[in-house]
């Protein structure tokens, strides 16, 4: 019974191509996350979804849009692909934005990846 | 900016040693100190450290966070070679994001 799922979880595509990244999450969380592992292992988040409205925005090209059409899915659309995409994109849920407080342990879950290369 | 630091960032030991993974910090109005263990796939929740000096336990794993030298150690006891995997660290305060460290590799040899 897997608590955070993401499709597909392999991707390969070429330059300037576009593709989307599924994520769900049956754990009831309201927050959900965008993290992207480069070769160097380095985890570097993205985006961060609370109850569908965007909470954090990093500094991401604009040709990444999430979407979240409930606090159960957070979906991750990539336009033009471009090589220093290719990562393993992990989708990640806590039950608040907050990582420590009176409600909740701060913990993420996070889901197996999608490795995504780009050609 | 805010940002998260592990040392080393690889290590070889033997089963049965005992190993210390380092990492420090520097978090705006911190709140806590997570560890996650990264075998093949998704990392998995280790600890979370919000205060100086408490050492959580489980198992042969231990962390402790001090805050005033901004740092944190996860031990490792006993090694076995099921304990390699990368070990991340993360940390965030007041703008509610997860600050990753790049991560140490840690391989238990037979």
């Amino acid at each position: 019974d897997t608590a955070v799922s993401q499709t597909p979880k392999y991707l390969v595509t070429q330059m300037g191509n576009d593709k989307s990244i599924k994520c769900e999450q049956n754990l009831g969380h309201d927050t959900m996350y965008w993290y992207k592992q480069d070769s160097k292992k380095f985890l570097k988040i993205m985006f961060s979804y609370n109850n569908k409205e965007l909470i954090i925005n990093e500094t991401v090209p604009n040709r990444f849009s999430p979407k979240s059409p409930d606090k159960a899915h957070l979906n991750l659309h990539i336009n033009s692909l471009e090589l220093g995409d290719s990562a393993v994109y992990f989708c990640a849920s806590s039950r608040q934005p907050g990582l420590a407080g009176a409600t909740n342990t701060g913990e993420l879950f996070f889901g197996e990846g999608s490795r995504l290369t780009v050609l | 900016e805010d940002k998260v630091v592990q040392s080393p960032l690889s290590l070889v030991v033997h089963e049965g040693d005992t190993v210390t993974l380092n990492c420090s910090y520097e978090v705006t109005n911190f709140r806590s100190l997570l560890w996650y263990k990264q075998e093949k796939k998704a990392p998995t929740f280790l600890f979370m450290l919000t205060s100086s000096g408490i050492e959580k336990k489980s198992g042969r794993l231990s962390s402790i966070l001090d805050k005033k030298e901004l740092f944190s150690i996860l031990n490792i006891t006993a090694t076995q070679t099921g304990d390699s995997a990368i070990y991340l660290c993360g940390s965030g305060g007041a703008t509610n994001k997860l600050i990753f460290g790049t991560g140490t590799l840690l391989a238990v040899q037979p």
